[in-house]
């Protein structure tokens, strides 16, 4: 079954600085991937996803990610934190099931802190 | 476009009163997904619709769950009767491609069952 790993819970950068959010999936098919944040008590909004296009992919507020294939990859960078980057940060993989329908599995959720 | 809407956006009952959670999705968006988000299990799928039909309910934990599409721009989901485990945060999302595309979520409903 696909499944998806979101490697650290808790992520503490400085404002300004590098973010490195990490995600590994396992699929036995070419999987759709995506980002979402969620910001406190709000829904989730989509950051970027990857369906088979450019491995290199570009999301909103300054957020990309690589998908990586060897490595089972797609983490999510940013080159500069802004305070307004604290939320919690979900990977998706997309599952096909036998039965011919596909759904989401979320990943456990990073959650990002950045110092001012 | 208003985004997705939820109703209410908290909900406090008893345990064995029954709750029902309101979605109106975006305009023009087949698609309409339910999920639960707890501490406990994160965030899981429960149902979601294709053209008003249920097309996999597999994710709905129990038979006091039951979801209900009757037109485009209305769904619900009822839970009868419940119980304190059913406490979580509901979100509603809809999508226009379908389960593989990008979907847009509802602000939530925070149930709490005492």
């Amino acid at each position: 079954a696909q499944s998806v790993t979101q490697l650290d819970s808790h992520v503490s950068v400085s404002e300004g600085t590098p973010v490195l959010l990490r995600c590994n999936y396992s699929s036995s098919y070419s999987p759709s991937l995506f980002w979402y944040v969620q910001h406190p008590n709000k829904g989730l909004q989509l950051l970027l996803k990857y369906t088979s296009a450019a491995t290199l992919v570009k999301g909103i507020n300054g957020f990309e990610a690589e998908f990586k294939k060897s490595e089972t990859s797609f983490h999510l960078t940013k080159p500069s934190a802004h305070m307004s980057d604290a939320a919690e940060y979900f990977c998706v993989v997309s599952d096909y099931k036998t039965s011919g329908t596909y759904k989401y599995i979320f990943g456990t959720g990073t959650r990002l802190k950045v110092l001012a | 476009d208003a985004g997705v809407i939820q109703s209410p956006r908290h909900e406090v009952t008893e345990m064995g009163q029954e709750v029902t959670l309101r979605c109106k999705p975006i305009s023009g968006h087949d698609y309409l997904f339910w999920y639960r988000q707890t501490m406990m299990r994160g965030l899981e799928l429960l149902i979601y619709f294709n053209n008003n039909v249920p097309i996999d309910d597999s994710g709905m934990p129990e038979d006091r769950f039951s979801a209900k599409m009757p037109n485009a721009s209305f769904s619900t989901l009822k839970i009868q009767p419940s119980e304190p485990r059913d406490s979580a945060v509901y979100f509603c999302a809809s999508s226009l491609r379908g389960i593989l595309y990008e979907q847009y979520f509802g602000p939530g409903t925070r149930l709490t069952v005492t």
